[in-house]
């Protein structure tokens, strides 16, 4: 089955600097590759996704790249706020499979 | 409010116990998924519905079972309750049996054992 890696654990930056938080899979059959941000006491939501013949998708601050040959993904967060402390979450899906394999998270702590 | 409804926010029962959590999915979503948070495991993926049938079966646990009515409410039944089944639970839903469109996420009940 799907195995999703997901790096670092722990994230801390300054207010205003980039951050950037990394995934790998291993299926290649994987074709849908969401990101979710999870606050304190809320459910995952859904911020940014991309599809496997996408390599690349912006949304103002936050970005998603991804590299089909490496099987890995990024998630970048420039000119990071407070509000951006969350924890994130990657995610995988395998095309004709039932269900997203989630990263185990990365804990963002943006500094002021 | 993501549109999924999961009740009640918290729960707190003994060792041996037996609870239902409910979930509805967000208007128009056929699907629904539950998932278990553990401080140190991340999202597990437990079962999945659709329409009213499963769909989808991850590391559910035998004394765990879960059913989705005609209404398309689902409800998740931990029965003889560890210790260790002490979690934030989650329900997900998505418009259609693959997911490839993405899940929203109700707001967890928080399951503690004592």
């Amino acid at each position: 089955g799907e195995n999703v890696e997901q790096h670092p654990s722990t994230l801390s930056v300054q207010e205003g600097d980039s951050a950037v938080i990394k995934c790998t899979y291993s299926d290649s059959a994987s074709n849908y590759f969401p990101w979710y941000k999870q606050e304190l006491g809320k459910g995952p939501q859904l911020i940014i996704d991309i599809r496997s013949n996408v390599g690349e998708k912006k949304d103002q601050r936050i970005a998603v790249t991804l590299n089909k040959t490496a099987k890995h993904f990024s998630l970048h967060i420039t000119e990071t706020q407070p509000e951006d402390s969350a924890v994130y979450f990657c995610a995988a899906h395998r095309e004709y499979g039932n269900k997203l394999v989630f990263g185990a998270g990365t804990i963002l702590r943006v500094k002021s | 409010d993501s549109g999924v409804t999961q009740t009640p926010k918290h729960l707190i029962t003994a060792t041996g116990q037996r609870v239902t959590l409910r979930c509805s999915p967000r208007s128009g979503d056929l699907s629904v998924y539950w998932y278990q948070q553990s401080l140190d495991q991340g999202l597990q993926f437990l079962i999945q519905y659709y329409n009213g049938e499963e769909r989808a079966k991850g590391n559910i646990l035998e004394r765990f079972s879960a059913q989705q009515f005609p209404d398309l409410h689902s409800e998740l039944n931990l029965s003889s309750l560890e210790l260790g089944d002490s979690a934030l639970y989650f329900c997900a839903s998505s418009v259609e049996a693959r997911g490839t469109y993405g899940y929203t996420f109700g707001s967890g009940t928080r399951l503690t054992v004592v």
